[in-house]
């Protein structure tokens, strides 16, 4: 069974900011949330990942809810090159302990001019 | 960040024959290797899970005898496509993990006429 849910596609006009959602309401305690993105023809990508505080770095940024049910993926300038298929995971990642990144269907995030 | 190198990036192959696809971590040791493939507009596909020096697992559906997993040392692991068809065409991606964290290649496009 999925654990997380995304909208199947999104259109974002360039220069504006995209904001992916996915729900992920049967987290557990130590699962982190993460996201990939995967350009066409093109092996995934890493973009952020977070337990439950926002996180921010050059390329996105992350909000996660309180009760962390849902989180949000910001690209805060979206450009063509942000064309991809973004996927929203929920995994454990710990030294000792970890899960396989399994992959959803994912959200295509078209960035129009 | 991690890198990683898949070869070839692409090949063409006639029916029948094997392929050999080699994965490398360039800068870090891979504890575990991930291999999975993505067909035409789907997700990607977990296919094996190999641990350095062990036999792979392999996912319900993908049979071993077809796609043999090779994990020898902690930078290298190498999957055979043996005796291919049309079927097989797809796009197969490593995965090395340590630490708990997932890298992928860039992918390599198989062809098979």
């Amino acid at each position: 069974d999925a654990k997380t849910t995304q909208p199947t596609s999104m259109d974002c006009a360039e220069g504006r900011a995209a904001n992916l959602p996915c729900n992920h309401s049967t987290i557990s305690g130590n699962e982190y949330v993460y996201w990939y993105r995967q350009i066409h023809s093109q092996g995934p990508q890493y973009i952020i990942h977070g337990l439950k505080n926002n996180e921010t770095n050059e390329m996105a940024s992350l909000i996660i809810t309180e009760d962390r049910k849902s989180s949000t993926l910001i690209l805060p300038h979206a450009t063509l090159r942000d064309t991809a298929v973004y996927y929203c995971i929920v995994r454990v990642s710990l030294k000792t302990s970890y899960d396989k990144v399994i992959f959803g269907p994912g959200t295509s995030l078209s960035v129009i001019p | 960040g991690a890198v990683v190198s898949q070869h070839p990036s692409r090949v063409i192959c006639k029916s029948g024959t094997s392929v050999k696809i080699e994965c490398r971590s360039l800068d870090f040791q891979a504890t575990t290797m991930f291999w999975y493939r993505q067909f035409p507009k789907q997700s990607l596909m977990l296919m094996a899970t190999s641990n350095e020096g062990s036999k792979a697992t392999y996912e319900q559906g993908v049979e071993k005898d077809k796609f043999l997993i090779n994990h020898a040392s902690l930078t290298l692991s190498t999957l055979t496509v043996t005796s291919a068809h049309p079927e097989d065409s797809s796009f197969y991606i490593c995965s090395p993990q340590t630490s708990g964290e997932q890298f992928f290649g860039p992918g390599t496009r198989l062809t098979v006429l």
